[in-house]
């Protein structure tokens, strides 16, 4: 079975402030990660893929196959970065069904 | 590129009435589209994959009598709630595959019943 795991339901930091968002996985194989980013009142929208290895509006994800982990991070949190973020594994490959975590709401404090 | 339209963005009905909800890939043609149903302050559970000219593939626990899936042509598929009761408020969102590529989401769809 697959499964993602994010322990925070939320996560506040100051602006300026380093955020790294947890996301741990569960699957049997090799999966495709992702982050998926949901702005207030706004669609689902993907932030960054980790076969892609690119940054993202200053986010980076390395995925670690040995703690099975995905942490999102960003070395400057922004006030526009406030949003839900969602942590997300598929198999590889085309048609798979992709599994979300619970998300973590990010809250940038000015 | 790589639009989804979802449609209606809001619906309020009164229980016992069957509500449908659209899903159309705009500018692309999407074999597979899928179903998500997200309730407050949650994440989004997969309820089906909808698959162009064949039944739709169900998860686990989610009555296909209840939510009857259409996926008659390449760019939409439909959801569709019967004898919908306030239980099945919630918030649907359906995603199209782009082939070859990614899912993409449409706006969502807010069911309540009355």
């Amino acid at each position: 079975a697959q499964r993602v795991t994010q322990p925070e339901k939320l996560l506040s930091v100051f602006k300026g402030a380093p955020v790294e968002l947890k996301c741990n996985y569960s699957y049997s194989g090799s999966p495709e990660l992702f982050w998926y980013v949901q702005y207030s009142r706004q669609r689902l929208q993907l932030l960054l893929r980790h076969i892609s290895r690119e940054s993202i509006k200053g986010f980076t994800a390395d995925l670690n196959k040995g703690e099975t982990s995905f942490h999102l991070k960003k070395p400057f949190a922004q006030e526009e970065d406030s949003a839900m973020y969602y942590c997300a594994l598929s198999g590889r490959g085309g048609y798979q069904k992709v599994t979300f975590g619970t998300g973590t709401k990010l809250q940038v404090i000015p | 590129g790589a639009v989804v339209s979802q449609h209606p963005s809001w619906v309020i009905c009164k229980s016992g009435t069957s509500v449908k909800i659209e899903c159309r890939s705009l500018d692309f043609q999407a074999t597979t589209m899928f179903w998500y149903r997200q309730f407050p302050k949650q994440s989004l559970m997969l309820m089906a994959t909808s698959n162009e000219g064949s039944k739709a593939t169900y998860e686990q626990g989610v009555e296909k009598d209840k939510f009857l899936i259409n996926h008659a042509s390449l760019t939409l598929s439909t959801l569709t709630v019967t004898s919908a009761h306030p239980e099945d408020s919630s918030f649907y969102i359906c995603s199209a595959l782009l082939p070859g590529s990614l899912q993409h989401f449409g706006d969502g769809t807010r069911l309540s019943i009355l």
